[in-house]
Parts: structure tokens; sequence; C-alpha cells
């Protein structure tokens, strides 16, 4: 089955800089690919969304790019501010099934 | 902005006994899940559910657990007989379109088996 790997657990950063998370996925059937931010005891929301037919999205400060050859995608935060600390979740969805498959999640940081 | 909403937020059980999450997922969606979270692991997947039936459900989910819709806004995640190893947040989601796409997830139900 799909597999999720994603790094770093922890990013910690200056505001104003930017903030590179990174996803691989095991599985090249997968075709979704949604990117989850959690701020401490809240649930998780998605803030963008990719499928296989696309190579980048981008909405304001957030990109998230794909690579399908390597199997890795990235989301990219640009100009971080004190609010965009939180815990951020990968995940992918093979195109045959209904779950998620989750990465473990990448607590940023972001310091004033 | 509409939400899901889970309750309790909190239930802590006896080890065997029987504890029923609830959840009621955003009005005008057509697909339900459950998914959970123990302490320092991922996020995993438990089981999806559309039209009234499971439509996929994962290894975790065994003859232990059940869910029901029982009237037009409620959807319960029932556990049977509880384990320790049961101990999780349990998020319920919710879905519009595309089956497992645009998920939104509930607050979270912390279980803790005793």
């Amino acid at each position: 089955g799909e597999n999720v790997e994603q790094h770093p657990s922890t990013l910690s950063v200056q505001e104003g800089d930017s903030a590179v998370i990174k996803c691989t996925y095991s599985d090249s059937a997968s075709n979704y690919f949604p990117w989850y931010k959690q701020e401490l005891g809240k649930r998780p929301q998605l803030i963008i969304d990719i499928r296989s037919n696309v190579g980048e999205k981008k909405d304001q400060r957030i990109a998230v790019t794909l690579n399908k050859t390597a199997k890795h995608f990235s989301l990219h935060i640009t100009e971080t501010q004190p609010e965009d600390s939180a815990v951020y979740f990968c995940a992918a969805r093979d195109r045959g099934f209904q779950k998620l498959v989750f990465g473990t999640g990448t607590r940023l940081l972001v310091s004033p | 902005e509409p939400e899901v909403t889970q309750t309790p937020s909190h239930q802590v059980t006896q080890m065997g006994q029987e504890v029923i999450l609830r959840c009621v997922p955003i009005s005008n969606h057509l697909y339900f899940y459950w998914y959970r979270q123990i302490l320092g692991q991922k996020v995993e997947f438990l089981v999806s559910f559309y039209n009234n039936e499971i439509s996929e459900k994962s290894e975790i989910f065994d003859d232990q657990f059940s869910v029901e819709r029982p009237d037009g806004s409620n959807f319960t995640l029932k556990i049977r007989s509880t384990k320790l190893e049961d101990s999780a947040m349990y998020f319920c989601a919710s879905s519009e379109g595309t089956v497992g796409e645009k998920l939104f997830f509930g607050s979270g139900t912390q279980l803790s088996v005793l």
C-alpha cells in the first residue's frame, strides 16, 4: 500500500523567510495530494491540494509542487508570519481508493 | 463557514466498555470518514461511508468497530469493547464531491481507555 514520508519533523524560521516541507510517496498510482495545517488544539484544515495532472499550484503565499517521476511533492510558504506556526501534514490518495495516507507532520515555528 | 462538529471532545472509559463517538458532518456533504491519531503517530484512515453503507475500511476497522448514520445529520463511530490501544484522537471528516478529496475535519474526540 501507499506510504508517505515527510521531512523535516520540525522547522524553525524567522518571520519573512521561506519554508519548504517535503513529502515522498511510494505508490505511483496516487493522484491526489492535499496539505493540512493544524494549529494547537484545533482541527486539521485543508490549505492547498494538487492533482497528479498538475505540476504546481499556488494560492497567495503558499504553493505546492509535484514531481511524479521522483514521487515527491513539496509545500512552499513564502514571507512566513508568526500565525503560520502550526503542524503541517501532507497526504496522498491512491487512485483506486478513498483513503488518505498521511505523513508524520512537520512542526513549523515562525519567530518574530 | 460550515464545520464538522464532534462530541464529546474528551472521553475516558474503562477497558472493555463500549463507546460511541458522535459527529455531525457538513449538511450538503455526501461522504463521511473516520480517522484516528495515536499520540506521536500518523493520522490513520479507519473507514469511509457513502449512501448509508461502508465504502472502504482499513485493517484497523475490525469487528469491534461499527459506524452508523442513525438520522439525517449524525454519523457515529462505535467501539464495542475498548482496548488500551484504542486510546487516540478520533477525527470525523466529510467531503462533498469526489470521494477522498477536500476533506473537512472535525476538531476530534480524545479517547482515553484506562
